[in-house]
Formats: C-alpha cells, sequence, structure tokens
C-alpha cells in the first residue's frame, strides 16, 4: 500500500482555521485519499474522502494537489472538540482482497482556547 | 439507528486466561473490521470478516487469536491465553459494502495482569 507521511503534531487557536497536510507521492491513480480522526478514548470517526477533486462536507474541505502527491485537510472554525489524532489514509478502489485500513502515526491537533 | 457497539468496554484478565470480545455491527452493515491499538502506538489491522466468512486476517498474529462473525448474533474475537502483551485497545468497524466509509465502536479496553 502506498504510504503517507504527515507532521507529528500542530497546534491551532480556537475559532481559526487548520489546515492539516498530508504528503502521498507514491499514490496510484486508483487511490482514495481518506481521512479518519481519533478523539481521546473514543474510536476513530470518518471525516472525508477524494479521488482527484476538492470535497466539502459539514466537518471538513478536502482540497487535492493537482498531481496528487499531496492533499491538505482543512477545519474552517476549530473548537475545542477537534482536538484529536487525524489520520490520512490511502484506500484503494475494489480491493478483491481485502478492505483494510491503514492507519499512520497521524498528527496530534491541539486546539487552544 | 445505533451505532457499533463493543462490550465489555473494559475486560481485566490475568494471564493465561481467556478474553472474549464483541461487536455488534450497525443495523444492515455485514462487513466487520477489528483493529488493535497497543499503548501510545497507531491502529494496526488484525481481521476483515464477511457474514460467516473470514475475507482478511493478514494482521491477525498467528497463535491464540481467533475471529469470527456467525449468520446469528455479534462477531466476536478470541484471545487464548492471554499474556500482558495483549493489553490494548480492540476496536470494531463495520461497513455496509466494501470500500465505503468504516464506522467505529467505542472500543474495548483489555487490560492482562
Amino acid at each position: 500500500d502506498a504510504k503517507t507521511t504527515q507532521p507529528n503534531s500542530m497546534e491551532s487557536n480556537e475559532e481559526e482555521p487548520v489546515h492539516l497536510p498530508c504528503n502521498h507521492s507514491t499514490i496510484s491513480g486508483t487511490d482514495y485519499i481518506h481521512w479518519y480522526r481519533q478523539l481521546p478514548s473514543q474510536g476513530p470517526e470518518y471525516v472525508i474522502h477524494g479521488l482527484t477533486s476538492n470535497v466539502n462536507n459539514r466537518m471538513a474541505s478536502l482540497a487535492i494537489a493537482e498531481d496528487r502527491k499531496s492533499s491538505t485537510l482543512i477545519l474552517h472554525r476549530a473548537t475545542l472538540r477537534d482536538a484529536a489524532v487525524y489520520y490520512c489514509i490511502l484506500r484503494r478502489e475494489k480491493k478483491s482482497s481485502g478492505d483494510k485500513l491503514t492507519f499512520g502515526t497521524g498528527t496530534r491537533l491541539a486546539v487552544r482556547p | 439507528n445505533a451505532g457499533v457497539m463493543q462490550n465489555p468496554r473494559h475486560l481485566v484478565r490475568r494471564r493465561g486466561q481467556e478474553a472474549r470480545l464483541r461487536c455488534s455491527p450497525m443495523k444492515g452493515h455485514s462487513h466487520v473490521y477489528w483493529y488493535r491499538q497497543l499503548p501510545e502506538e497507531g491502529l494496526k489491522f488484525m481481521v476483515y470478516l464477511q457474514k460467516e466468512n473470514i475475507i482478511d486476517e493478514s494482521g491477525m498474529p498467528k497463535e491464540r487469536f481467533s475471529a469470527e462473525f456467525p449468520k446469528e448474533g455479534p462477531s466476536i474475537l478470541r484471545i487464548q491465553q492471554v499474556v500482558r502483551g495483549d493489553s490494548a485497545a480492540y476496536f470494531c468497524a463495520s461497513s455496509p459494502q466494501m470500500g465505503s466509509e468504516q464506522f467505529f465502536g467505542p472500543g474495548t479496553r483489555l487490560t492482562v495482569l
């Protein structure tokens, strides 16, 4: 599976935008870019995913570089509840052999009040 | 629609005992995944099951660990003769089909004394 690289940690102020980067230089054409986050003492939760075009949902936006070798998760107004570890994950479309998520170390986001 | 349910939430076992972790997927989901998170580490895939079938067990330790997802009832992750190194948080996720978003449960925290 292609590898992703994320900063270990980031800090943000409450109510300010946060840009969480992810590098995936070995991404293949059929890899989707998924983001999950894990709040303290909870299971991971899905945030957003995309293939080539930028995506928006109620939680966040995903900006994907034109060459697809990097992407950025954007939280438009960070709240204290957004403090979590954010994982950028590549998933291959229609893998016949399985469907696991491969979690890296993620980015631990701290939000200052 | 209730989310993914896992029980027990906390489980304490002595070395050599058996641990049984249960996971009830979301209604309508026939795909179940188990992940393990060792202390201060990321999540690691263990096994992927579809009703009554193991699809991918590439992350399961070769000995003492087994998983099932019977036609009726929850999925069970079974650890025989537990050792201290098995102490971890075990998360179950479910999805309605391969490749779609995975919904995670709150996890079972296993402590081996």
